[in-house]
């Protein structure tokens, strides 16, 4: 199983700040999304990476693939309490066709 | 497009009884389905794979007599919950690939609150 590590678990900032959430793996993905998933709901996709240094940008949130395609990023830049969620990170498994997700990162953002 | 509804949202049931949850694609056909699982500020895992007209995979540590799954045409899997225990209570979700497997695109369902009691 190719496991993926997300970091941090836990984050709370207040509106306007900018963060970031990481997704690091010890195996390579042929591509990884990024999902956000509010409570009482399935998860939504935001973003799928594929090639190794792609930097996609979805209005204030921008999402990297790392060059060896082990890892990938999330950064928000002036957070909103919209932003708020659950942001799970997958990667097709070994299988090719099943999704494993990470732990996922659980945002607050405060007035 | 590429809508998944499940049904119910939620449910409510005794221990020891069965509990059935629908998953349908309501505008594409979906060769492939998943079901998963999530469990209270956790990710989601998954239990097995539908294939329509096929038998299902399942993950490692998932019973298939206690989670039946039946993916009968190419818009409808059902996943089964048999004598079910508070400890199946979790958030149940499907995904559905139309495009079968090996590509990106899994739209899922916006879940399934099961509470055992």
């Amino acid at each position: 199983t190719q496991l993926l590590e997300q970091s941090p678990q836990f984050l709370s900032i207040q509106e306007g700040e900018n963060l970031t959430v990481y997704c690091n793996s010890s195996s390579v993905f042929s591509s990884l999304q990024w999902y956000r998933q509010e409570p009482g709901e399935g998860p939504v996709l935001l973003v799928t990476v594929v090639t190794g240094g792609e930097v996609k940008k979805l209005k204030r949130l921008t999402f990297q693939f790392g060059d060896a395609r082990k890892d990938s990023s999330l950064h928000i830049t002036a957070a909103q309490t919209g932003d708020t969620g659950l942001y799970l990170c997958a990667g097709f498994g070994d299988s090719g066709y099943a999704l494993n997700f990470g732990k996922g990162t659980s945002l607050l953002v405060t007035p | 497009g590429a809508v998944v509804s499940q049904h119910p949202s939620r449910v409510i049931c005794k221990s020891g009884t069965s509990v059935k949850i629908e998953c349908r694609s309501l505008d594409f056909q979906a060769t492939t389905m998943f079901w998963y699982r999530q469990f209270p500020k956790q990710s989601l895992m998954l239990m097995a794979t539908s294939n329509e007209g096929s038998k299902a995979t399942y993950e490692q540590g998932v019973e298939k007599d206690k989670f039946l799954i039946n993916h009968a045409s190419l818009t409808l899997s059902t996943l089964t919950v048999t004598s079910a225990h508070p400890e199946d209570s979790s958030f149940y979700i499907c995904s559905a690939s139309p495009s079968g497997p090996g590509l990106y695109e899994q739209y899922f369902g916006p879940g399934t609150r099961l509470t055992v009691t």
